[in-house]
């Protein structure tokens, strides 16, 4: 059975600061894995996408990282801002199936 | 952009009411799901639909049913509100197997029941 664990739980940060979230997952067999943000109260908004062939995706100030083998993922936030706040959740859908497996998430608060 | 529509943001119901959750995607993916998401438990599934009159049963089913009648639409629906129904409920939807472009949600519905 796929886990996904997320590491740090919570992240507090001065702005303008550099940082690296981690994901992990326990099934290697994966087709890709996919990095979301949350907003309070509100819905999932999709950040990066990486398949399983790729190592790495970028967006902006956003980079995401994959390595199957050892069943991890980074995303890199470059120079954070007070708007990146938010909680950041990674996601890896279950062969064979059509669910998505959620990470336990980051919250990150960018303080000014 | 794909984009995925909750009908509602915020609903308020009564304990007992029938409860209609509607969701609507127009990039005429397969794939649609319902998820329900709790504080301390994280996103779980409800039921998800692979095709038209298609649905599968998730990890949470019993209180709910769901309907697809078209494509584009798949609904939520909570048969006799409880209070343990009272949560944020995320639709999304995805091409087949989700596997190249992966899953997109909508904003969420607010529960609330009373």
């Amino acid at each position: 059975k796929q886990e996904v664990t997320q590491i740090p739980a919570a992240l507090s940060v001065p702005e303008g600061e550099n940082l690296v979230l981690n994901c992990s997952f326990t099934d290697s067999a994966i087709y890709n894995l996919q990095w979301f943000r949350q907003d309070p109260g509100k819905g999932l908004t999709s950040l990066l996408l990486i398949q399983s062939s790729q190592r790495e995706q970028t967006s902006g100030r956003l980079n995401a990282s994959l390595d199957k083998s050892s069943g991890r993922s980074t995303l890199y936030i470059a120079a954070s801002q007070p708007g990146d706040s938010a909680t950041y959740l990674c996601a890896v859908p279950v062969v064979g199936f059509q669910k998505l497996v959620f990470g336990t998430g980051t919250r990150l608060l960018v303080s000014p | 952009d794909v984009k995925v529509t909750q009908s509602s943001r915020y609903l308020v119901k009564r304990t007992g009411e029938k409860v209609f959750l509607e969701c609507v995607q127009d990039m005429d993916h397969e794939n649609m799901f319902w998820y329900r998401q709790d504080p301390g438990l994280g996103l779980r599934l409800i039921y998800f639909s692979y095709d038209v009159k298609m649905k599968e049963k998730g990890d949470i089913p019993e209180g709910y049913s769901v309907s697809r009648e078209k494509k584009e639409r798949f609904s939520l629906i909570l048969e006799s509100a409880s209070t343990n129904q009272t949560s944020m409920y995320l639709c999304a939807s995805s091409d087949a197997g989700g596997a190249w472009y992966g899953y997109t949600f909508g904003s969420g519905t607010r529960l609330t029941v009373v």
